[in-house]
C-alpha cells in the first residue's frame, strides 16, 4: 500500500523556521518526482514546490522562493521542506504528494499525505 | 498567466441526481494538462481524473471527465451520499507550473 506520512508542523513565530518531513512507503521513492501543496484555513489548494527524482531540479512558487527549500533523501525514502523567514500568510496545512506525468506532458498528483498544519503567529 | 475558473461555486443536489461541474481556462490548453480532485473536510485531496478524461485507479465509473480547449467538465452520473465534497480542477503549465481552481462545493 502506498503511503505518504507528513510531519513537522506546529506553531512558529513570524520570522522563524520549521522543517516538514514526508515519509514515503509502498513504492520506489527514487523513481518519482515529488511535490508540496498547501491549503490555508478555509481556502483552496496552492502548489508550493516540486523536486525531481534525484534532487537536482527544484521549482518554487514565487512567494516562497528564497525562503523555502525542498529536498529529498532516497536512502530514507523521505521528502523535506525547510521553511525559513516564515510569515503569517504561510499559515496552512501542508501536503506532500507524488507527482506523475502524462504521456503528452502535463502533471498531476496521484497520492497525497494527510497533511501537517503550520501556524505562523506571535 | 493562465487563470482557472470553476463554476458554480456551490452546487446543491440530492443523491441519485447528476452533477456537472465546470472548469474554464483563460487560454486554450492541452487536455493532458487538466486533472480533477475531490476533497472532504479534514482529508487530503483525492485524484479523480487526469488528462481531462482518464479515471484514476479505484475511481468509480460514475465519475467522468471531458472537454478540450478552454472548457472542461467533471460529471458525476448518479450522486452517492459520499460524493458530497469540494472538487478542484488543476492545470499544469505556465507560471506557477501547477495551478488549482478555487473549487466547487457539492452539497446536499
Amino acid at each position: 500500500e502506498i503511503q505518504l506520512v507528513d510531519s513537522g508542523g506546529g506553531l512558529v513565530q513570524p520570522g522563524g523556521s520549521l522543517r516538514l518531513s514526508c515519509a514515503a512507503s509502498g513504492f520506489t521513492f527514487s523513481n518519482y518526482w515529488m511535490t508540496w501543496v498547501r491549503q490555508a484555513p478555509g481556502m483552496g489548494l496552492e502548489w508550493v514546490a516540486n523536486i525531481n527524482k534525484v534532487g537536482s531540479e527544484k521549482y518554487y512558487l514565487d512567494s516562497v522562493k528564497g525562503r523555502f527549500t525542498i529536498s529529498r533523501d532516497s536512502a530514507k525514502n523521505s521528502l523535506y521542506l525547510q521553511m525559513d523567514s516564515l510569515r503569517a500568510e504561510d499559515t496552512a496545512v501542508y501536503f506532500c504528494a507524488r507527482l506523475r506525468s502524462t504521456d503528452y506532458g502535463g502533471e498531476y498528483f496521484d497520492y497525497w499525505g494527510h497533511g501537517t498544519l503550520v501556524t505562523v503567529s506571535s | 498567466d493562465i487563470v482557472l475558473t470553476q463554476s458554480p461555486g456551490t452546487l446543491s443536489l440530492s443523491p441519485g441526481e447528476r452533477a456537472t461541474l465546470s472548469c474554464r481556462t483563460s487560454q486554450s490548453v492541452r487536455s493532458s494538462y487538466l486533472a480533477w480532485y475531490q476533497q472532504k473536510p479534514g482529508q487530503a485531496p483525492r485524484l479523480l481524473i487526469y488528462a481531462a478524461s482518464s479515471r484514476a485507479t479505484g475511481i468509480p465509473d460514475r465519475f467522468s471527465g471531458s472537454g478540450s480547449g478552454t472548457d472542461f467538465t467533471l460529471t458525476i452520473s448518479r450522486l452517492e451520499p459520499e460524493d458530497f465534497a469540494v472538487y478542484y480542477c488543476q492545470l499544469y503549465g505556465g507560471s506557477p507550473p501547477n495551478t488549482f481552481g478555487q473549487g466547487t462545493k457539492l452539497e446536499i
